[in-house]
Formats: structure tokens, C-alpha cells, sequence
């Protein structure tokens, strides 16, 4: 089993639209959550860290973590072509400080 | 958040050689990491680099093929020794102030094996 799973896409949104994209982990005892994106070509760049149970908002991006179902999710709103790439679920080890990545969700925002 | 210069950003090399990756940060940093990207891949973790002391390999990286250092709190090299075709890949540095913070990547250097 992954560390940590995601839906590999491609995920194609009108522009305008709210895109969802979902992760899921194994290691229950993580606490700690990332949302990275990655341009093609580019390096990751952090978006968002969630460390509590529940939604945390910054502009148009929205993180929900659900420790219970192990479950992490990025809403991003009116979402624009500049936000097509691809989005990676990060989790810290709970028993190191190694990060585990997802596969990635590629994004497609349609103008 | 810290600025993380890698270099050199691409290179090719001939089988057989090494190539030697730097990462240097503007700022001291608690922890600094090496990944690994290959085309249409997600990141792989290859080590921890430990200042002053031998980094903490992933399972399937040894330090014998990725030899790394970390003399000080704003510096790091990888090394990818005897270059295959099978190294080809997108190598990038990272950096997070402590355990459980976000980390902040380099750009990353593209290497090709010839």
C-alpha cells in the first residue's frame, strides 16, 4: 500500500469552476499535511500546510483534513487557466522527518 | 521563505562519470533533503543530509552511489556516482527550519546520461 495516494487525473475544470482534488495516507499517526503545485518543468511550490482536523482557507484555496478517515483535500474556487498544473499531497512520517509524496493530480482549467 | 540556489540547473553526462549537485540557501535551515523526480514521476526521497555527520539514507539509496555532505547549516552537495542511463532524472534539493514545517524546494537540476 502507498504512503499516500491521489487520483493521477487529468481533472479538467471550466474556468470559474471549483476544482477537488483528494488524498489519502496510511500512516495514521501523521500530523502534519502539505499541498504543493508543480508547473511543468518547474520545481514544487508550497501552497498550503494544514495541521488540525477541519478547513483551513487562504484566498482561493481551501485545505480539509479529516484525521480520522486519513483523508486530506484542496478546493480551489474560481479556479483560472494559471492554476492548470500538477498538485501533489505531502505528509510527514510519524516516526521521521521524511515527507511522503503523492503521485499528483494534473489540473486542466479550461478558458 | 529561504532562497535555495541549485546548481548546475541541467547537465548530460557520459556513463561511467559522477556529477556533483549544490545546494546552497541564504539563510541557516535545520534540515535540508535530496529527492529525486524521474519524467512523469512524483518525488522520491534519497536521503536526509545531517550536518556534520553522514546523511540518513532512504531504503534503495546508498550512500556508496549517492554520496552526500553537509559541512554547514546553509550548504549541501549530492553526488551521483557512475552515471547509467538509469540516473537520468530531475534531482532537487529542499529545506524546512524544523521537524514537521514545510519544505521549500530548489529549482532542481535536470541530469541526462549519454
Amino acid at each position: 500500500q502507498k504512503e499516500v495516494e491521489q487520483n493521477s487525473g487529468p481533472l479538467s475544470v471550466p474556468e470559474g469552476a471549483i476544482a477537488s482534488l483528494n488524498c489519502t495516507y496510511s500512516d495514521r499517526g501523521s500530523q502534519s499535511f502539505f499541498w504543493y503545485r508543480q508547473y511543468s518543468g518547474k520545481s514544487p511550490e508550497l501552497i498550503m500546510s494544514i495541521y488540525s482536523n477541519g478547513d483551513k482557507e487562504d484566498g482561493r484555496f481551501t485545505a480539509q483534513l479529516n484525521k480520522a478517515s486519513q483523508y486530506v483535500s484542496l478546493l480551489i474556487r474560481d479556479s483560472q487557466p494559471s492554476d492548470s498544473a500538477t498538485y501533489l499531497c505531502a505528509v510527514k512520517s510519524n516516526t521521521g522527518n521524511q515527507f511522503y509524496f503523492g503521485t499528483g493530480t494534473s489540473l486542466t482549467v479550461i478558458p | 521563505s529561504a532562497v535555495i540556489s541549485q546548481k548546475p540547473s541541467r547537465d548530460i553526462c557520459q556513463r561511467g562519470t559522477s556529477l556533483t549537485i549544490q545546494c546552497q540557501v541564504d539563510s541557516q535551515v535545520t534540515m535540508m533533503f535530496w529527492y529525486r523526480q524521474q519524467p512523469g514521476q512524483s518525488l522520491t526521497l534519497i536521503a536526509t543530509a545531517n550536518q556534520g555527520s553522514e546523511a540518513t539514507y532512504e531504503s534503495g539509496f546508498v550512500i556508496d552511489k549517492f554520496p552526500i555532505s553537509r559541512p554547514n547549516l546553509t550548504f549541501s552537495t549530492l553526488t551521483v556516482s557512475n552515471l547509467s542511463p538509469e540516473d537520468s532524472s530531475i534531482y532537487l534539493c529542499s529545506v524546512a527550519q524544523g521537524p514537521g514545517q514545510p519544505q521549500h524546494f530548489g529549482d532542481g537540476t535536470r541530469l541526462s546520461i549519454l
